[in-house]
């Protein structure tokens, strides 16, 4: 099955720097891509997702890139801002109607 | 837009008893629905695939007799953890595809004493 990795397990960075989430998958078949974030004890909240017949996506300072040749794509957090702080998982799925796997996650903290 | 709901949002009970979770999607139908479990501070793992009438898909390393799931409608399933064990103890979250997204219930916080 897919094996979804995720890099780092932690971030920090100051407020208005950018933050930086690495994944990679195994299944060469997988096509969607999609990011969440988590705040504690609340459910996943989509915040960007990517096809596999784009290379980049964006949405305002938030944006995904994909490179499908080496099966990795990041996600890029631009100008960070408190609020950002949560957990994010990378996920990927060989189709819009099929199972995701999910990365381990990404606890991101912003500081003020 | 599309929601999905989770009952109860969180339950107690004491080792060897059972305890039922139910997921709806509130304005859509959901023909198929995901089934996660959560352990603090780790990532989502799919237990089981449900589709309306018919039977669930486990993945493996999932008891399929220990969590049961049913999916009788299209805007109903349910996964009853039985004889539960401290060990059970985890966030049970939902998932519903709508088009062509996955939209996630609120979870259910469960705790086995």
């Amino acid at each position: 099955g897919e094996n979804v990795e995720q890099h780092p397990s932690t971030l920090s960075v100051q407020e208005g720097d950018s933050a930086v989430i690495k994944c990679t998958y195994s299944d060469s078949a997988s096509n969607y891509f999609p990011w969440y974030k988590q705040e504690l004890g609340k459910r996943p909240q989509l915040i960007i997702d990517i096809r596999s017949n784009v290379g980049e996506k964006k949405d305002q300072r938030i944006a995904v890139t994909l490179n499908k040749t080496a099966k990795h794509f990041s996600l890029h957090i631009t100008e960070t801002q408190p609020e950002d702080s949560a957990v994010y998982f990378c996920a990927a799925s060989i189709s819009n109607d099929y199972k995701l796997s999910f990365g381990a996650g990404t606890t991101v903290t912003v500081r003020a | 837009g599309a929601v999905v709901s989770q009952h109860p949002s969180w339950v107690i009970c004491k080792s060897g008893t059972s305890v039922k979770i139910e997921c709806r999607s509130l304005d859509f139908q959901a023909t198929t629905m995901f089934w996660y479990r959560q352990f603090p501070k780790q990532s989502l793992m799919l237990m089981a695939t449900s589709n309306e009438g018919s039977k669930a898909t486990y993945e493996q390393g999932v008891e399929k007799d220990k969590f049961l799931i049913n999916h009788a409608s299209l805007t109903l399933s349910t996964l009853t953890v039985t004889s539960a064990h401290p060990e059970d103890s985890s966030f049970y979250i939902c998932s519903a595809r709508v088009e062509g997204l996955r939209v996630f219930g609120p979870g259910t916080r469960l705790t086995v004493l």
